[in-house]
């Protein structure tokens, strides 16, 4: 396994636009995390997985983001209508629930809105 | 809600001495386990090391180790013989495994250099 795999690990984009990343976890994890990280803050919770069940959202996501995570496997986070606030790292993590044994992270999206 | 603070914003290290990060949080659970995470500058976060709140030893992993004081709420992470690769940003975070192991909650991270 090479780990949790994040694409795109740039995008630039104009205020407006609709953007869409993917995260695909390692394969024996059943969780999988989303979290956003602005500079030189520590990450911030999105949202979580188990299998394809989205168990928990953060009160602080906004209704413009949406994430999914068909079949158990691979996740995407959409923005839709991005907005300059939105310029962060997003980063996505794996784990083996219910094991406490911490998460695997990749290597994270980093997103400009110009 | 628990809460995770470093109070620690910036620190330094002369290469091969000692530093400690602090780290302090705020629950009313009682299984839980705490962890340091490291970030290199533009690389992945990794797990450095982990605690079991219900373990009153103190974890280690080679040059890293933990003083975990659970009535206090206190956490810090002890680099031992201060490497130039340990720069990077250390991360608290909190799991409340009595939950269901919800999702990590992060520190805002000390930024730790390590001079030569």
């Amino acid at each position: 396994d090479t780990g949790v795999s994040q694409d795109p690990r740039h995008k630039i984009t104009k205020r407006g636009q609709n953007v869409t990343f993917r995260c695909d976890p390692i394969s024996e994890h059943n969780r999988l995390y989303w979290y956003r990280q602005t500079l030189g803050q520590g990450p911030e919770f999105l949202t979580y997985f188990q299998n394809e069940a989205q168990l928990e959202k953060s009160r602080l996501l906004s209704d413009r983001f949406s994430a999914e995570r068909p079949k158990g496997s691979f996740s995407t986070l959409e923005i839709q209508r991005t907005e300059q606030g939105d310029s962060a790292m997003y980063l996505c993590a794996s784990s083996l629930y219910p094991s406490g044994d911490g998460y695997t992270f990749g290597s994270g999206t980093r997103l400009t809105v110009v | 809600a628990q809460t995770v603070t470093q109070s620690q914003p910036e620190m330094s290290v002369q290469e091969a001495e000692t530093v400690t990060l602090s780290c302090t949080y705020d629950t009313s659970e009682n299984n839980y386990y705490l962890f340091w995470y490291k970030q290199p500058p533009s690389r992945q976060m990794i797990l450095v090391i982990r605690q079991e709140a219900y373990k009153q030893q103190n974890a280690t992993e080679n040059r890293f180790s933990v003083n975990f004081q659970k009535a206090a709420k206190s956490f810090s992470l002890k680099i031992s013989d201060s490497q130039l690769g340990d720069t990077a940003m250390y991360f608290c975070a909190f799991m409340d495994v009595g939950s269901g192991n919800t999702p990590l909650v992060f520190g805002k991270g000390t930024r730790l250099s390590v001079i030569a």
